[in-house]
């Protein structure tokens, strides 16, 4: 069973600061994806990263897939109170049909 | 709009009953899917569709038993509810089943499913 752990659980920053998520296994991803979820939402894709060491970036998001295809790590600058949900990773492996997600962060961004 | 949509968004129902949860998506989408978030906001797979045929079923109960009568309609059936399916059940598609360079799945809104 392929085990996505994201840290931290839970971060709560104000306004401005910056931040790192980060999402990470033992096994070998062949993509990865980020999603945002809001209260009594479903989760929206952000980006899908399929190559090692591969840098995507989303305005103020800086997505990053480990070299090794094991991790990866979700930079957001100078947060916003928009920014404030339950952010995803989740990993694809070879063939495999089913997308398997994370623990799950959840980021307050107050004023 | 182009979405998926699930129907209905909250379910209250007495333990023992029997429910479905439906969906469509007009996204032209192969494949479907039916995940469970639980208390702690963790999702995980239940059943995966592609074009009509059942191609992920995970370790859930047999009394889930979903249906898929064309690939834009996903629907899930329920039998002799139990206190421990209290969740918030959600249906996705996706372009493809997962590759290299794997599609984005699509989300609809979840359906929060409460057993009293």
């Amino acid at each position: 069973t392929q085990l996505l752990e994201q840290s931290p659980q839970f971060l709560s920053i104000q306004e401005g600061e910056n931040l790192t998520v980060y999402c990470n296994s033992s096994s070998v991803f062949s993509s990865l994806q980020w999603y945002r979820q809001e209260p009594g939402e479903g989760p929206v894709l952000l980006v899908t990263v399929v190559t090692g060491g591969e840098v995507k970036k989303l305005k103020r998001l800086t997505f990053q897939f480990g070299d090794a295809r094991k991790d990866s790590s979700l930079h957001i600058t100078a947060a916003q109170p928009g920014d404030t949900g339950l952010y995803l990773c989740a990993g694809t492996t070879g063939t495999a049909s089913k997308l398997t997600f994370g623990t799950g962060t959840r980021l307050q961004v107050t004023l | 709009d182009t979405a998926v949509s699930q129907t209905p968004k909250y379910l209250v129902t007495q333990m023992g009953n029997d429910k479905s949860i439906k969906c469509e998506q007009n996204l032209g989408h192969d494949t479907m899917y039916w995940y469970k978030q639980d208390s702690k906001k963790f999702l995980k797979i239940m059943f995966s569709y592609n074009n009509k045929e059942l191609i992920i079923n995970e370790t859930v109960p047999n009394r889930f038993s979903p249906k898929s009568p064309d690939k834009a309609h996903l629907n899930l059936h329920i039998n002799s509810l139990e206190l421990g399916d209290s969740a918030v059940y959600f249906c996705a598609s996706s372009q493809q089943r997962g590759a290299v360079g794997s599609y984005g799945y699509t989300f609809g809104s979840g359906t929060r499913l409460t057993v009293v």
